[in-house]
């Protein structure tokens, strides 16, 4: 089971430069999520999809863009990318309904921009 | 002040020993809880999954929900070195539409 998968694992971006990070899924999971992880600050809400073709803003989504065109996949999109910009991004996956648990994450894109 | 609050640590035990977790928050509408343990360099993974108040246990692992407090708890018995790592505790609210509002996370050290 490959479960939520995070492509790339690294990178270093320049400032202004643009990139995708990609997400996808094998759990047929209608949730999914964007999460950024900064040291000490747990984990913050980016974006987040209810289902293909929605989409909605989380806690923190100024410089970032996302589509949901398949149930499988959730790339979130950096334009003009900012030292600020500069954390682990986790995506993650759930079944709509509560009750069968938490999350799957993904192992995570380590970004730096410089 | 933070939704959810958690105190960062390092938390250093010896083997074998008890470690206690706990989170504070301040909404009262949070219905489910859970605790995520995170690998060094890895995505978070769920531990514990609970809804509403009470206790639940699985294996060396007790999670325990105090509504009326606003305090959440996770023990782990017979610690093992293994489970050096960082908790991070997580709620939602029914209305939530299954957002989850995550603690900063506590880094726990157990030495052999």
């Amino acid at each position: 089971n490959a479960g939520v998968t995070q492509t790339p694992k690294f990178r270093i971006l320049k400032i202004g430069q643009s990139m995708t990070l990609q997400c996808t899924q094998d759990m047929n999971h209608n949730y999914m999520y964007w999460y950024r992880q900064d040291p000490g600050m747990g984990l913050k809400l980016i974006y987040y999809s209810v289902g293909a073709g929605i989409t909605d803003k989380g806690e923190v989504p100024n410089g970032y863009n996302v589509s949901r065109s398949t149930t499988e996949d959730f790339p979130l999109r950096l334009e003009l990318a900012a030292p600020s910009q500069t954390s682990v991004y986790f995506c993650a996956s759930s079944q709509q309904d509560r009750g069968s648990g938490g999350y799957t994450f993904g192992s995570g894109t380590r970004l730096t921009v410089v | 002040q933070k939704e959810v609050e958690q105190d960062p640590g390092p938390l250093s035990v010896p083997e074998g020993a008890i470690v206690s977790l706990n989170c504070t928050y301040s909404n009262s509408a949070f219905q489910y809880f859970m605790w995520y343990r995170q690998y060094s360099r890895k995505g978070p993974e769920l531990l514990m999954y609970t809804y509403s108040s009470g206790n639940k246990e699985d294996g060396r692992f007790t999670a325990q929900v105090d509504k009326s407090s606003k305090y959440i708890s996770l023990f782990i018995r017979d610690s093992q070195p293994s489970d050096s790592a960082t908790y991070l505790c997580a709620m939602s609210a029914i209305a939530a539409g299954n957002k989850l509002t995550f603690g900063g996370g506590t880094r726990v050290l157990v030495k052999p």
